[in-house]
């Protein structure tokens, strides 16, 4: 089945120490999102590829970067986590920038 | 700007009740409206959707309809199970041109069903 697919499910890193997370669909979408998903909140934009054009939020901390290397895969890297950042990170994708978005299962990141 | 005010939780029914959940909304244009559903520790699974005025979604058993007089999208089910209990968010995606990627989400009704 066409999936979105999100490695790892969860992640324990130390505060400040970099932390990458990865995604793959194999919906050929040319959108990616990832979203941030603190405990009893509804997801967060913080950025998105179109294609291979990268559109940050304005309210996204520089913290988080992104890469996206091909169509099929997208990374968020956190290059200095703090206590605060510890969420889940949900990656979703849609075929252009049409209306439904399809969500991986997301990655519950723990900084200790 | 768009926001969406969902009905606040949690919501506690006993198998095979009525369920609603209520969610309004406010965007500029014709937003198109979703329900989400995100089960304990996973990811957010599209559960039904609505693109225009009067359009019903529906999957699962669950029922929304596009009420734009009331700006509404009110979620349904005739009887739950055990198994539906989740977070439900509502959302829309509005704007034009290049800026109708941006999902708006409600807050998130936590619903559980008991046996």
């Amino acid at each position: 089945d066409a999936m979105v697919i999100q490695n790892p499910r969860y992640q324990v890193t130390q505060f400040g120490k970099p932390v990458t997370l990865s995604c793959s669909q194999t919906l050929n979408h040319n959108v990616m999102y990832w979203y941030q998903q603190k405990s009893s909140q509804a997801p967060k934009l913080l950025f998105h590829y179109y294609d291979k054009d990268f559109n940050n939020e304005a309210d996204t901390p520089d913290n988080f970067q992104s890469r996206r290397p091909n169509t099929s895969f997208c990374f968020l890297d956190i290059r200095s986590p703090g206590l605060g950042d510890a969420a889940m990170y949900l990656c979703a994708t849609s075929r252009g920038r049409r209306i439904t978005q399809y969500f991986g299962p997301g990655t519950r990141l723990t900084v200790l | 700007g768009d926001s969406v005010t969902q009905m606040e939780g949690p919501v506690t029914l006993s198998e095979e009740a009525f369920l609603t959940i209520n969610c309004t909304y406010t965007a500029t244009g014709y937003p198109s409206l979703f329900w989400y559903v995100q089960y304990p520790g996973e990811g957010l699974q599209l559960l039904l959707k609505a693109t225009k005025a009067d359009d019903k979604g529906s999957n699962k058993g669950f029922e929304a309809t596009y009420r734009k007089e009331t700006t509404s999208f009110h979620l349904e089910k005739g009887s739950v199970q055990v198994s539906d209990s989740a977070v439900y968010f509502c959302a829309l995606s509005s704007g034009s041109g290049g800026s109708n990627y941006k999902l708006t989400f409600g807050k998130g009704t936590l619903l559980t069903v008991n046996p």
